[in-house]
């Protein structure tokens, strides 16, 4: 099993542009989420999806759009990227649909370290 | 707000030495959660310790929660170079009739050989 998996790496954008990070997971989990890191920061999160079909806003969730493709699949879109959005970007998933199944321990990606120039 | 607070920012030792992390947060949970992230990784979980538990093993680690201090800390024992690394905690508590979980701002681990 590859567990949770997240393309690309490493992007450099510039001003204005778009770009969508992708995410899958092979746990067969139905809750999904997407934090950013900042440094000296712990994880904030941007959007999350409790189940397939479902998608919710978390702490930080302006300038950002999701979607969940299907149960493996959650994608998150930057439409006009800005500076304040070069993080370093986490797709989680877990088992269970308690609430958003925040209950049970997170499964991570390794993580897309994104510069908006 | 409910984010969980780890003490100290950043600690060094030295390798078989213990290291002792804390973390406190603000209203009733339902359970805390500890994280490690090497540097350049994901997150990995460790351990998750329920609201009606007092501690928990798991190899060289061991957490306690403190619910009327609202605290917890994670001990490593017997530390090794490898166990450096940033640790966080993860509160995870019902708002709105949903679970939610907040991470702390994480303590950084430095094992020196």
């Amino acid at each position: 099993n590859a567990g949770v998996t997240q393309t690309p790496k490493f992007q450099v954008l510039k001003t204005g542009q778009s770009m969508t990070l992708q995410c899958a997971q092979d746990m067969n989990h139905n809750s999904m989420y997407w934090y950013r890191q900042d440094p000296g920061m712990g994880l904030r999160l941007i959007y999350y999806s409790a189940s397939e079909g479902t998608t919710d806003k978390g702490e930080v969730p302006n300038g950002y759009n999701v979607s969940r493709l299907n149960k493996r699949e959650f994608s998150l879109r930057l439409e006009s990227a800005a500076p304040s959005q070069t993080s370093v970007y986490f797709c989680a998933s877990s088992e269970g649909n308690s609430g958003y199944g925040a209950y049970n321990e997170q499964f991570f990606g390794p993580g897309t370290r994104l510069t908006v120039l | 707000s409910q984010q969980g607070e780890e003490d100290p920012q950043a600690l060094s030792i030295q390798e078989g030495e213990n290291a002792t992390m804390n973390c406190s947060y603000k209203t009733s949970i339902n359970n805390l959660q500890w994280y490690r992230q090497n540097s350049g990784r994901g997150l990995v979980h460790l351990i998750l310790i329920r609201s009606n538990e007092r501690e928990k093993h798991s190899g060289r680690l061991r957490v306690t929660l403190d619910t009327s201090k609202k605290s917890s800390s994670l001990l490593i024992t017997a530390s090794r170079a490898a166990d450096t690394a940033s640790y966080f905690c993860a509160t995870v508590y019902i708002s709105g009739g949903y679970n939610k979980l907040i991470f702390g701002a994480g303590t950084r681990l430095a094992v020196h050989p």
